[in-house]
């Protein structure tokens, strides 16, 4: 079974800092996607970033980088010079082939971060 | 931009009553999810639906049922809500890989959350 650990329930930073989401996971499959969602206290959650199995080069948009490491099943997310509205909880997902040709996705429980002003 | 739209945001409910959550989406995209996140849970899934009139259980089926009669419309249904079904429901949808030649492979859009209590 496929399973997604975000080890890390709440962080809290000043901001600035950079800060760093832990994500580990565990699959059979040998092509998958590893995804990071952000749900701000709106509720919405939004896509940030959708990363293959076979592309293991870091990946950086502004003041997030992500690292993906197969050898350890890590696709942590670093965000750089963090800002208030960073504040929100993140979720690191998994693609799982799913009935029917649907692609479903298995979510981590999420990592709380909190940027303090 | 995908639009997922969710009928009700905040829903009160009591015991035993019957409850819909309505989902529509614009994009037509072939699936459609219901999810239900709660604190330190994450988000599980609880039915899927890949085409009209199909569905599939998730990983948390009990106690709900879903109704795909038109592609854009997704609902879910608690029979007779309970206590601990009080939670944030999220709906999503995505396309078929295998019509999208694998470039969307997975991605989920979210509607905003519709937050149940049972009373």
């Amino acid at each position: 079974a496929q399973k997604v650990t975000q080890a890390q329930t709440e962080i809290s930073v000043v901001e600035k800092e950079d800060v760093t989401l832990d994500c580990v996971y565990e699959t059979r499959d040998t092509t998958y996607y590893l995804f990071w969602y952000k749900q701000p206290p709106s509720g919405e959650l939004v896509f940030l970033i959708r990363r293959n199995s076979f592309d293991e080069q870091n990946e950086i948009s502004g003041r997030y980088s992500w690292n993906f490491q197969k050898s350890t099943s890590s696709f942590n997310f670093t965000i750089t010079a963090s800002q208030v509205v960073d504040s929100a909880v993140y979720f690191c997902a998994l693609s799982e082939a799913k009935g029917g040709g649907a692609d479903g996705l298995t979510f981590g429980k999420g990592t709380h971060l909190i940027i303090q002003p | 931009d995908v639009k997922v739209t969710q009928s009700s945001r905040y829903l009160v409910k009591r015991t035993g009553e019957k409850v819909f959550l309505e989902c529509v989406q614009d994009m037509d995209h072939e699936n459609m999810f219901w999810y239900r996140q709660d604190p330190g849970l994450g988000l599980r899934l609880i039915y899927f639906s890949y085409d009209v009139k199909m569905k599939e259980k998730g990983d948390i089926p009990e106690g709900y049922s879903v109704s795909r009669e038109k592609k854009e419309r997704f609902s879910l249904i608690l029979e007779s809500a309970s206590t601990n079904q009080t939670s944030m429901y999220l709906c999503a949808s995505s396309l078929t890989t295998r019509l999208a030649g694998g470039g969307n492979t997975g991605e989920l859009f979210f509607g905003e959350g519709s937050r149940l209590t049972v009373l």
